[in-house]
């Protein structure tokens, strides 16, 4: 499976401010997608980014808060704008592979803190 | 709507003990399904997969599990743990041709020696 890295690994920050979250893989793929994980929750998909067009953003989430950048089929970054402690998350990328990428493997995430 | 079910929050063993973790789904199609673990300060790892055939899947570390389309079930299972074994393990879903994948809440496991 394809090696998956992310940055930063953590962070603090203040209300109101924007974290952007690095997503890096060292092979081509063609699904990218981010996922949130919240305190004491399972894992929720925030978008499929897409390379070459706009994320395909899920229910709950718009890009005005989440943008999500796809420049090429090795990178994708996760922005999370404007933030409030309710933020507070690990956020995760995973690529899928396989025949029709329909197996998603996962970065170590970034465990984000709101204050 | 596809959801996914894991009825054991938090489970607690002896080493050597059997292991089996319930994992139901609610969705009419064909689908996809999922074992993932995540031990202590790592990252989620995938344990197994069922695509199709075999309705018995074996993963990685003993582990295994059994999807009964009947009771739209896919629980797993290992028949002895070790401490090694402690985690987070989440069961998940996705339907054929689509990339959503839904997760279950997850279950953690404490093993102790």
């Amino acid at each position: 499976s394809a090696v998956i890295s992310q940055k930063p690994s953590r962070d603090i920050c203040q209300r109101g401010t924007s974290l952007t979250i690095q997503c890096q893989v060292d092979s081509q793929v063609t699904m990218m997608f981010w996922y949130r994980q919240q305190p004491g929750q399972s894992l929720t998909l925030i978008a499929t980014a897409n390379q070459g067009s706009e994320a395909t953003y899920e229910s709950g989430f718009v890009i005005d808060k989440f943008p999500i950048s796809r420049p090429n089929l090795t990178f994708s970054t996760l922005t999370v704008s404007n933030m409030s402690p309710e933020d507070s998350s690990i956020y995760l990328c995973s690529v899928g592979q396989g025949a029709n990428g329909d197996t998603q493997y996962f970065g170590p995430g970034t465990r984000l803190t709101v204050l | 709507a596809q959801s996914v079910s894991q009825h054991n929050h938090h489970v607690i063993l002896s080493e050597a003990a059997s292991l089996e973790l319930g994992c139901n789904y609610s969705y009419g199609g064909t689908v996809n399904l999922f074992w993932y673990v995540q031990y202590p300060g790592q990252h989620l790892q995938l344990l197994l997969k069922y695509f199709s055939g075999d309705p018995l899947v074996k993963g990685i570390k003993g582990f295994e599990a059994e999807f009964i389309k009947s009771k739209f079930s896919f629980n797993l299972r290992k028949p002895s743990v070790q401490w090694s074994d402690t985690a987070e393990y989440f069961c998940a879903v996705n339907a054929v041709n689509t990339d959503k994948l839904i997760f279950g809440t997850g279950t953690r496991l404490q093993v102790f020696p």
